[in-house]
């Protein structure tokens, strides 16, 4: 069946340090999104990337959308505390943009200060 | 905005018991989840459903049922509540993207 893998599990930065996370799918994915769940809260929607080698920028954030549709990725640039939470990937299978998302398990990240 | 929410924050439950998490949307989204969170295991989707009265198995049904009788609620239900069952229990519900209930916290002894 669909799966999503993503790694790191955890990762700890300085604060200023780059983080990045991986997610890779099994099959091709129709499109790839991104959610951030800070400490006691629940995921919250950060982006979406539909295209073949999609980029996206949010202000540190970067996401990417590889060219065979079947990983993604998350940077960010100079993390700051408040970037500290755990940050999931979750895509549609291809041909399909209703119904479920494939999640990966999540990169918990923690800044220090 | 959109807003989920769950019926509890935190809940604490008897072994055997039956156990009824409800979920309410106001945004007239077809599309409801129900997912468990537990550390390093991610989210895990249990059912979703995609209109009234329709439902379907996500990756980790065994133990757990669910009833949408009206677009707005979608109800999880534990028939027989067991101690492997305490977890942090997700809502969602989507258009375009999922938009996340609190969440409950259901502990069971």
């Amino acid at each position: 069946g669909q799966q999503v893998m993503q790694i790191p599990q955890y990762q700890h930065v300085q604060e200023g340090e780059d983080f990045t996370t991986y997610c890779n799918s099994s099959t091709t994915l129709s499109n790839i999104q991104w959610y951030k769940q800070r400490p006691g809260g629940h995921p919250v929607f950060l982006i979406q990337l539909v295209k073949s080698g999609e980029v996206k920028k949010q202000k540190r954030l970067t996401f990417q959308f590889g060219e065979a549709k079947k990983n993604s990725s998350l940077h960010i640039t100079a993390t700051q505390t408040t970037d500290v939470g755990t940050y999931f990937c979750a895509g549609h299978d291809r041909g399909s943009t209703l119904g479920r998302l494939y999640f990966g398990r999540g990169t918990q990240l923690t800044v220090w200060p | 905005d959109v807003k989920v929410t769950q019926s509890s924050r935190y809940l604490v439950k008897r072994t055997g018991e039956k156990v009824f998490l409800e979920c309410v949307q106001d945004m007239d989204h077809e599309n409801m989840f129900w997912y468990r969170q537990d550390p390093g295991l991610g989210l895990r989707l249990i059912y979703f459903s995609y209109d009234v009265k329709m439902k379907e198995k996500g990756d980790i049904p065994e133990g757990y049922s669910v009833s949408r009788e009206k677009k707005e609620r979608f109800s999880l239900i534990l028939e027989s509540a067991s101690t492997n069952q305490t977890s942090m229990y997700l809502c969602a519900s989507r258009s375009y993207e999922q938009y996340f209930g609190p969440g409950t916290r259901l502990t069971v002894t």
